[in-house]
């Protein structure tokens, strides 16, 4: 069973359009986020998201927004992509449920190319 | 964002070497301390620590926590080609965890 699935895994879309990226966790976790990978491998903390609090990194454009329907799910769209987008985005989650403890777990990643 | 920094941010060693990584943070009130082992996709979590001097070993690996000065370290002996990859750790506070830049490893036959 994956823990933590994203999808799609590849993506490539030209400059200007509009995409999303799926996630979703059956651990159980409170929490969920979305870390952005750039080449020079720095994962970057863009949101966290619990039933109660929606935390944005500052220094994320607002062409970036969350989505969750629920506590499983956090969808993340992209509005006018730009070339500067291209990196990889992680899902992840952490908290209680059937791993407890304060670890957090990754999906496999989306690589998103803008071109 | 609170820092943390990792060295070095590249090592190339051989087989058989043991190996030493470094990860430094500035704050003190945080939960834990998280590393993670990063090959071609999802960084997989190798270990966590909370409490200050105490080892936590898994096979080659081990690491250890100094709350006193803020870092701690991961050491992998007796290395082998499967242990390149990027190691990554995170301090976690809350909610949040913030990685550090990683040290790329390199071992070679």
């Amino acid at each position: 069973d994956t823990a933590v699935s994203q999808t799609p895994k590849y993506l490539v879309t030209q400059m200007g359009n509009d995409k999303s990226i799926k996630c979703e966790q059956n651990l159980g976790h409170d929490t969920m986020y979305w870390y952005k990978q750039d080449s020079k491998k720095f994962l970057k903390i863009m949101f966290s998201y619990n039933n109660k609090e929606l935390i944005i990194n500052e220094t994320v454009p607002n062409r970036f927004s969350p989505k969750s329907p629920d506590k499983a799910h956090l969808n993340l769209h992209i509005n006018s992509l730009e070339l500067g987008d291209s990196a990889v985005y992680f899902c992840a989650s952490s908290g209680t449920g059937h791993y407890s403890g304060n670890t957090i777990y990754f999906g496999e990643g989306s690589w998103l190319t803008v071109v | 964002e609170d820092k943390v920094v990792q060295s070095p941010l590249s090592l190339v060693v051989h087989e058989g070497d043991t190996v030493t990584l470094n990860c430094s943070y500035e704050v003190t009130n945080f939960r834990s301390l998280l590393w993670y082992k990063q090959e071609k996709k999802a960084p997989t979590f190798l270990f966590m620590l909370t409490s200050s001097g105490i080892e936590k070993k898994s096979g080659r690996l081990s690491s250890i926590l100094d709350k006193k000065e803020l870092f701690s370290i991961l050491n992998i002996t007796a290395t082998q080609t499967g242990d390149s990859a990027i190691y990554l750790c995170a301090r976690g506070t809350g909610n949040q965890f913030y990685f550090g830049t990683g040290t790329s490893l390199t071992v070679i036959p």
